[in-house]
């Protein structure tokens, strides 16, 4: 299967800062990738589709202004957290596939804590 | 909008039982995924059903999507301390994103 890294694989930062994810496809190019956020024992929300050369899809009440997807290349996408709060604090992971197949490749995620 | 609900939630077996957790999806499907996460850990792709009443297995695995798209199983058969983890299934309908259902932790005792 596809290999998704992710960095950090955990941050913790202080209430009000900024904290960048990155989410990189090593060995195939991806030209759409997902976020997700899951809380402990719970399950993958979508938060957006990242979608190379383009805007973002978000899902419904995820703000767009606080959680900011950037796709700039067939290998690389970003996701910043803005001004984040302890609320944001999560497992953050992405995901993606290549073309044709709905299979999903997670990386191994990036644990948020917000102080 | 499309809903994917999974039972059981939790499940607790004795090592050597077998084991088993549905899938289903308010809408018909144009396939679905399954993926087994263990704690800590981040979601692996096991495998992918695209077929009406389509069975796949891996190895103790037994994958079965419905006649009508809109559930699926997963059995496993003589449960390892090795199969711990949380088991998700993903719904897709042909609009191009995944709906997770709400997954099945399993534990297994030694």
């Amino acid at each position: 299967g596809a290999v998704v890294s992710q960095h950090p694989s955990w941050v913790i930062c202080k209430s009000g800062t900024s904290v960048k994810i990155e989410c990189r496809s090593l060995d195939f190019q991806a030209t759409t990738m997902f976020w997700y956020r899951q809380f402990p024992k719970q399950s993958l929300m979508l938060m957006a589709t990242s979608n190379e050369g383009s805007k973002a899809t978000y899902e419904q009440g995820v703000e767009k202004d606080k959680f900011l997807i950037n796709h700039a290349s067939l290998t690389l996408s970003t996701l910043t957290v803005t001004s984040a709060h302890p609320e944001d604090s999560s497992f953050y992971i992405c995901s993606s596939g290549q073309e044709s197949s709905y299979e999903q490749y997670f990386g191994p995620g990036t644990r948020l804590t917000v102080t | 909008g499309q809903q994917v609900m999974q039972i059981p939630q939790y499940q607790h077996v004795q090592e050597g039982e077998d084991f088993t957790t549905y899938c289903n999806s308010s809408t018909t499907l144009s396939n679905i995924q399954w993926y087994k996460q263990r704690p800590g850990g981040h979601p692996v792709f096991l495998i992918q059903l695209v077929k009406s009443g389509e069975v796949k297995k891996q190895k103790r695995l037994t994958f079965q999507f419905g006649e009508a798209k809109k559930n699926s199983s997963l059995h496993i058969t003589a449960t390892q301390t090795t199969d711990v983890g949380t088991y998700f299934c993903a719904g897709n309908t042909n609009a191009g994103k995944s709906t997770f259902g709400d997954g099945t932790t399993l534990t297994v005792k030694p």
